[in-house]
């Protein structure tokens, strides 16, 4: 399988719960991006990692977020103490990455986990 | 912050009608792109335009950027069923070559 892949599709938690979800990039891609998306809205961004290196981070993004991509490969996101508010859709993405900006750098989207915290 | 708009949020066309979105960003973009997410599904990457002015064509979609690169339109030329979905603008600021900010998205129906 050459896309992005994320892990679980679905997640139910109670709120208060700690959640981890897992993004597998393509393997080519040395950009991942983690993004929220809720019904009716386009995507926010989270935060985006170049190899393992966390670069850049959301200023919306609560200290209760924390993500990961210890050897540059898959990637991680765990929520601490979930509030209702965080029930969202999540999308994984990858791209190639560099200086060139005329390069063409879409991003390849994962199916994303749906989060449901009750 | 950048913040990029949209517009409509929503669009009815009868099938073999056009379409067409536009997208305004608050700040001077060095590239925009384009995605499409069918419903239920996720964002797929369309296209991206770099350059002032730049008309892009893929089909019957064609693709602007405006000369002072904050705008840009995604125009469908005789809409077909399978055109269905939330067409999302991205772009990324100037000085920035990493986030993309999206738009809200403009959905569309096509009525056959």
């Amino acid at each position: 399988d050459t896309g992005v892949s994320q892990d679980p599709r679905h997640k139910i938690t109670k709120r208060g719960q700690n959640v981890t979800f897992r993004c597998d990039p393509i393997s080519e891609h040395n950009r991942l991006y983690w993004y929220r998306q809720t019904l009716g809205q386009g995507p926010e961004f989270l935060t985006y990692f170049q190899n393992e290196a966390q670069l850049e981070k959301s200023r919306l993004l609560s200290d209760r977020f924390s993500a990961e991509r210890p050897k540059g490969s898959f990637s991680t996101l765990e929520i601490q103490r979930t509030e209702q508010g965080d029930s969202a859709m999540y999308l994984c993405a990858s791209s190639l990455g560099g200086g060139n900006v005329l390069a063409n750098y879409g991003y390849t989207f994962g199916s994303g986990t749906r989060l449901t915290v009750v | 912050g950048q913040q990029v708009m949209q517009i409509p949020q929503y669009q009815h066309v009868q099938e073999g009608e056009d379409f067409t979105t536009y997208c305004n960003s608050s700040t001077t973009l060095s590239n925009i792109q384009w995605y499409k997410q069918r419903p239920g599904g996720h964002p797929v990457f369309l296209i991206q335009l770099v350059k002032s002015g730049e008309v892009k064509k893929q089909k019957r979609l064609t693709f602007q950027f405006g000369e002072a690169k904050k705008n840009s339109s995604l125009h469908i030329t005789a809409t077909q069923t399978t055109d269905v979905g939330t067409y999302f603008c991205a772009g990324r600021a100037s000085g920035s070559a990493r986030q993309l900010t999206f738009g809200s998205g403009t959905q569309l129906t096509v009525l056959p």
